[in-house]
């Protein structure tokens, strides 16, 4: 089974402030997501990896699959950013048997 | 392209009895998976449909189960509802093709058992 490790679990900011959450995980995978909760509980998809390095706008997802580690960095942080982000990795493909970290609760304060 | 649409939203049920859950997935994707959400126990897998089949289970008891219509929409039914199921249920759907592919959301339905 495996485990995966998020850090930090509560991280306070303020505003433009360059952000980054850690991800490590146990055991071998196919795809690593990062995914962002906002209070209410829908979940948003903002990366899916299995190499190398995503950029989406202000966000940047990377992996080190040898490492066994990812990261995801946010620029010129907002309080709009403000959420929980999960770590979730998968043996398979899309959303199947998903293990989660227990998610970085991220506050950007203006 | 419509998301992800759970319904319901929100759900209050009484322990004992049982209730059930709907999920239709992005158009187009065969692949739904659901997952129970708890502040103890974060995020778990509870199953995954594709094509009608169960593929695969997560460590829930039997009271737990699901189906998948052939449009793809799914369902997942409690049994005999206990106060530990209070949570919120969650279901995501992918197109499963033959590379690794994006895991899209729904909102989740909302679950009390009082």
């Amino acid at each position: 089974k495996n485990e995966v490790e998020q850090s930090p679990q509560n991280l306070t900011a303020q505003e433009g402030e360059f952000i980054t959450i850690n991800c490590s995980y146990s055991v071998g995978i196919s795809a690593l997501h990062w995914l962002q909760q906002h209070p209410g509980g829908g979940i948003v998809s903002l990366f899916m990896l299995s190499s190398g390095k995503k950029k989406h706008g202000r966000l940047i997802a990377t992996i080190n699959i040898q490492e066994k580690h990812s990261s995801l960095h946010i620029t010129a942080s907002h309080p709009r950013d403000s959420a929980v982000y999960i770590c979730a990795v998968g043996a398979g493909g899309g959303a199947d048997g998903l293990t989660f970290g227990k998610g970085t609760h991220l506050i950007i304060q203006p | 392209k419509a998301g992800v649409t759970q319904t319901p939203r929100y759900l209050i049920k009484t322990r004992g009895q049982q209730v059930t859950l709907s999920c239709s997935p992005i158009s187009g994707h065969r692949s739904v998976s659901w997952y129970q959400q708890t502040p103890g126990q974060g995020l778990q897998f509870l199953f995954e449909y594709f094509s009608e089949t169960q593929r695969n289970k997560g460590n829930f008891p039997g009271r737990f189960s699901g189906r998948q219509f052939s449009n793809s929409r799914s369902e997942m039914n409690v049994s005999t509802l206990e106060l530990g199921d209070s949570a919120l249920y969650l279901c995501a759907s992918s197109s499963h093709g033959p590379s690794n592919t994006e895991a899209f959301f729904g909102q989740g339905t909302r679950l009390t058992v009082v």
